[in-house]
């Protein structure tokens, strides 16, 4: 089975741009997360989306926004980049929504630096 | 809110070592429990689980016992590698959006 892939691997932007994240989740996952790791720091949870609806949100403004496709891949969208948004990004795929006890898979993560 | 707090790294030790790295945590409801190793440059990785009471998780020599009563999760390895060099985050999940919570993990260095 595949894992989690993440595009692209790396990313430099410049404060106030715009950018996008893309996720494949493991095949027969309906279930994706994101998280955002800063250097040296635990991973921070963003949100979830589950079968294509927003089911948790982390504490993080509204300029983070996402989507899950029917085919359950997903994007993570940040707008009006701040410096502090520099880190790396993670992609979580699981199966079952709320209360299924099963862990995540991670992918490799996107690691964005801005300018 | 929920949380969870690992002993503070790094913790070095030398090859063939016994590890402990403590994990307690605070989380609405009933958890499951997670243990994620990290390599340097790398995602995060299932290293393995508990989802209830007195469960035992393991993997490559690491174990882990879920306790409820004192809402611990310690990661332990009899025998420690050079390879084991990694930051290891424990996380439950649960709460209200079912979310895996981590801490800010401990990184294990092993020397030969």
């Amino acid at each position: 089975e595949t894992g989690v892939t993440q595009s692209p691997t790396h990313l430099i932007k410049t404060r106030g741009q715009q950018v996008t994240l893309r996720c494949s989740s493991q095949s027969g996952h309906n279930t994706v997360s994101w998280y955002q790791q800063a250097l040296g720091q635990g991973p921070q949870f963003i949100f979830q989306y589950y079968r294509e609806e927003e089911n948790g949100r982390g504490n993080f403004p509204p300029r983070f926004s996402g989507l899950q496709f029917p085919n359950y891949s997903s994007e993570l969208n940040v707008n009006a980049l701040e410096l502090d948004d520099s880190a790396l990004y993670l992609c979580a795929s699981s199966l079952g929504g709320d209360r299924s006890p099963y862990g995540y898979t991670f992918g490799s993560g996107t690691r964005l630096t801005v300018v | 809110g929920d949380s969870v707090t690992q002993m503070e790294g790094p913790v070095t030790l030398s090859e063939e070592a016994f590890l402990t790295i403590n994990c307690t945590y605070t989380a609405t409801g009933y958890p499951s429990l997670f243990w994620y190793v990290q390599y340097p440059g790398e995602g995060l990785q299932l290293l393995l689980k508990a989802t209830k009471a007195d469960d035992k998780g393991s993997n490559k020599g690491f174990e882990a016992t879920y306790r409820k009563e004192t809402t611990s999760f310690h990661l332990e390895k009899g025998s420690v590698q050079v390879s084991d060099s990694a930051v290891y985050f424990c996380a439950p999940r649960g709460g209200a959006t079912n979310k895996l919570i981590f801490g800010t993990g401990t990184l294990l260095a092993v020397q030969p």
